[in-house]
């Protein structure tokens, strides 16, 4: 079974707009971590934001903001007003705890285009 | 600047000669690990290692060697190409816990004619 689900291929959004990016997870471990990370055209890989499975809030940073529904096993990252260098493919990962090697395994992607 | 170095960035060779990825990191850190990128496949994970001397198989091994003799240092290595990993490959270093980030190479690009 896929450890996490992107199920959008690609999205588009208007530039200044909000857009909700989506991730599911499946884990059997009570601890562990989710992280979303940003691939634009250039190819680098930029860790945008990351949440625990035992943090209670919402993590946000900047105009990201991750939407943690622990009982739905969702992660999705929410942008604010979207601008054009927001368009890059988008990572979501889990990373595992327990005793075994923390691995990060990673969602297939979202492909972002901001429309000016 | 804390970083995670790769080289070559790009690589265009030919089926069946050797050769090496070299992947540095100057943060310390114990966990390090290769992943490779396909096209509406993600990142999957390839090798990785919690400390000196200790390695283990990620999720696509075939076809790939690593060794960890120093921290900061874990190249990958190809003994014999195949066209089917041309690839984006990525290193990636971190701390080793479920909260730590891993922080990653600018990544190289590898064809195998």
């Amino acid at each position: 079974a896929q450890k996490i689900t992107q199920t959008q291929p690609g999205m588009f959004v208007q530039e200044k707009e909000a857009v909700t990016l989506d991730c599911t997870y499946d884990t059997s471990d009570q601890s562990y971590g989710l992280f979303w990370y940003k691939q634009p055209s250039s190819g680098e890989m930029i860790f945008l934001i990351y949440q625990g499975s035992y943090d209670e809030q919402n993590a946000t940073e900047g105009r990201y903001s991750l939407n943690f529904q622990k009982a739905r096993k969702s992660a999705n990252l929410v942008i604010s007003a979207s601008q054009l260098g927001d368009s890059a493919m988008y990572f979501c990962a889990m990373r595992e705890g327990g005793t075994g090697a923390n691995n990060l395994f990673f969602g297939t992607g979202t492909r972002l285009t901001v429309i000016p | 600047e804390a970083q995670v170095t790769q080289n070559p960035r790009y690589l265009i060779t030919v089926t069946g000669k050797k050769l090496t990825v070299t992947c540095s990191q100057n943060m310390n850190h114990e966990y390090m690990s290769w992943y490779r990128q396909d096209p509406g496949l993600g990142l999957r994970q390839i090798y990785y290692s919690m400390n000196v001397e200790v390695t283990d198989k990620g999720d696509v091994p075939e076809g790939y060697k690593v060794s960890r003799k120093e921290k900061r240092n874990f190249p990958l290595i190809l003994e014999s190409p195949s066209p089917n990993q041309t690839s984006l490959y990525f290193c990636a270093s971190s701390l080793w816990d479920r909260t730590d980030t891993q922080y990653f190479g600018p990544g190289t690009r590898l064809t195998v004619l």
